[in-house]
C-alpha cells in the first residue's frame, strides 16, 4: 500500500515550452501533497505545498506563476513548469500524505531536461 | 524544526550491520525522528520513525537515546541494494513538510 506515482518519469523539452507533471496517490486519498526539486548532488528542496481544493503555498523564492500547481482531487496533483528554461532542468519529486494523517510517501520523481 | 547532524558518508561491508548516527540535540518533546533513504535517481523511501522508544520494522531498527538528543538507524544485514543517501529528519509529524539536510551517503561494499 501507500504508493505514489509520477508521470512522466522523464521529459525533454525545448526552451520556452510548458511541461506538466502528474502526481497520483494510487491507493489512498491525500489532502496534502508536496512538490520538491533536487539538483545534482544536492538535497531535496521543498517548492510548494498543495492542498486539495485550495491554492498552493509556495516556498520563498519559488515563482508561483512559473510553477503552476493544481490539486483538483484527493488523488491527483499536477505541477506545470511554464516557459521552461535550461535552469529549470532538475529532478522533481512529489509526496503525499494520507487523508487520515501519518507518514509522507514519495513518488519516484520526474527528471526534466530543458534544451 | 530541530536541526540534525549526520556524517557525510559511511562505508559498510555487505552482510554486516550498518549503524547510521544522527544528532538532534535541540529536539522538542513532541518531535518525532524520521528516517528516509534515497537510492540514486529515485524518490525518498520511508524507513522508520520513533518518538522516544526504540522501534523495529522489517527494514531497520531505530535506537533513540534516553535524552532524545541522538539516534541510530541500524540496518542489521546490509546488502548492496542498501547503498543510498539516508536522511534523518526531526518533525512534529511527517504529514507536514519535511526539511532534508545533506544526509549520510552509505556505501555497502562486497
Amino acid at each position: 500500500g501507500a504508493v505514489v506515482s509520477q508521470h512522466p518519469s522523464w521529459v525533454i523539452c525545448k526552451s520556452g515550452t510548458s511541461v506538466k507533471i502528474e502526481c497520483r496517490s494510487l491507493d489512498f486519498q491525500a489532502t496534502t501533497m508536496f512538490w520538491y526539486r533536487q539538483f545534482p548532488k544536492q538535497s531535496l528542496m521543498l517548492m510548494a505545498t498543495s492542498n486539495e481544493g485550495s491554492k498552493a503555498t509556495y516556498e520563498q523564492g519559488v515563482e508561483k506563476d512559473k510553477f503552476l500547481i493544481n490539486h483538483a482531487s484527493l488523488t491527483l496533483s499536477t505541477l506545470t513548469v511554464t516557459s521552461a528554461h535550461p535552469e529549470d532542468s532538475s529532478f522533481y519529486i512529489c509526496s503525499a500524505v494520507p487523508a487520515g494523517g501519518g507518514t509522507q510517501y514519495f513518488g519516484p520523481g520526474t527528471r526534466l531536461l530543458v534544451l | 524544526d530541530a536541526k540534525t547532524t549526520q556524517p557525510t558518508s559511511m562505508d559498510c561491508a555487505e552482510g554486516r550491520a550498518a549503524n547510521l548516527p544522527c544528532n538532534h540535540s535541540t529536539i522538542s518533546g513532541n518531535e518525532y525522528v524520521y528516517w528516509y533513504r534515497q537510492i540514486h535517481s529515485q524518490g525518498p523511501q520511508y524507513i522508520i520513525h520513533g518518538l522516544k522508544n526504540n522501534e523495529t520494522n522489517e527494514m531497520a531498527s531505530l535506537i533513540i537515546t534516553e535524552d532524545r538528543k541522538s539516534s541510530t538507524l541500524i540496518l542489521p544485514h546490509a546488502t548492496l541494494r542498501d547503498t543510498a543517501v539516508y536522511y534523518c529528519i526531526v518533525r512534529v509529524g511527517a504529514g507536514n513538510m519535511l526539511t532534508f539536510g545533506g544526509g549520510t551517503r552509505l556505501m555497502v561494499k562486497p
